[in-house]
């Protein structure tokens, strides 16, 4: 069974630039994760999906992030303008249901803002 | 606001020996507390969990061990293996609130 993929793994901008990442779930996987993990941290939720409704963006900075999962499967996250302090790993997560520990994480995107 | 904390960003252990990973965290509301390993260049996966209704759950070499009271949570890992290097993260929630909190990370090296 193929895990969480994620696209690109890498990516280099400059500041102010638009930037997005790419997220395809487990198959059948309902529930849908972003989170970021900044330098020597853990990972924090952006936001959550089930199915194509977003239950949880109440971590999501809205005036520069925006994602979307349209028809509850795939889903990009966007940042729009970068900003220096957006450098970080971008990780999605999918599960089969909401309960914890059920979360499948794919291997991250690496975002470098310079 | 640091609700789940890791004091020891890394750890270093003989193979062979247990290794005792520590979290503690701040949140009364928490009730299940989990553990991620995470290689580099990969994402978190899920380890070994705990309901706050018990105070141990064993799952072949890794124990989690809960000490309500206190508010801390460790992980033991017996006998440590060269594969067991990884960063281990302690993640908790609340019943009926799937968001995970997760602590900062232990870099666990286990020396052959």
């Amino acid at each position: 069974e193929a895990g969480v993929v994620q696209s690109p793994r890498y990516k280099i901008i400059e500041k102010k630039q638009p930037v997005a990442f790419w997220c395809n779930p487990i198959s059948g996987h309902n529930t849908l994760y972003w989170y970021r993990q900044n330098l020597g941290q853990g990972p924090e939720l952006l936001i959550r999906y089930e199915n194509e409704e977003a239950v949880d963006d109440s971590q999501l900075p809205k005036d520069r992030f925006s994602a979307e999962r349209l028809k509850g499967v795939d889903s990009t996250l966007k940042i729009q303008p970068a900003e220096l302090g957006d450098s970080a790993v971008y990780l999605c997560a999918s599960s089969p249901t909401s309960r914890p520990g059920t979360q499948f994480f794919g291997p991250g995107t690496r975002l470098t803002v310079l | 606001d640091q609700q789940v904390k890791q004091n020891s960003p890394s750890l270093s252990v003989q193979e062979g020996r247990i290794s005792i990973l520590n979290c503690d965290y701040t949140n009364s509301m928490f009730d299940y507390f989990l553990w991620y390993k995470k290689y580099p260049a990969e994402g978190p996966t899920f380890l070994i969990s705990i309901s706050s209704i018990k105070d141990k759950n064993e799952d072949g070499r890794f124990t989690v061990f809960l000490n309500k009271s206190a508010k801390h949570l460790s992980l033991h890992i017996v006998p440590s293996q060269p594969g067991d290097s990884a960063v281990y993260f302690c993640a908790a929630s609340n019943f009926g609130n799937e968001k995970l909190t997760f602590g900062t990370g232990t870099r666990l090296t286990i020396i052959p």
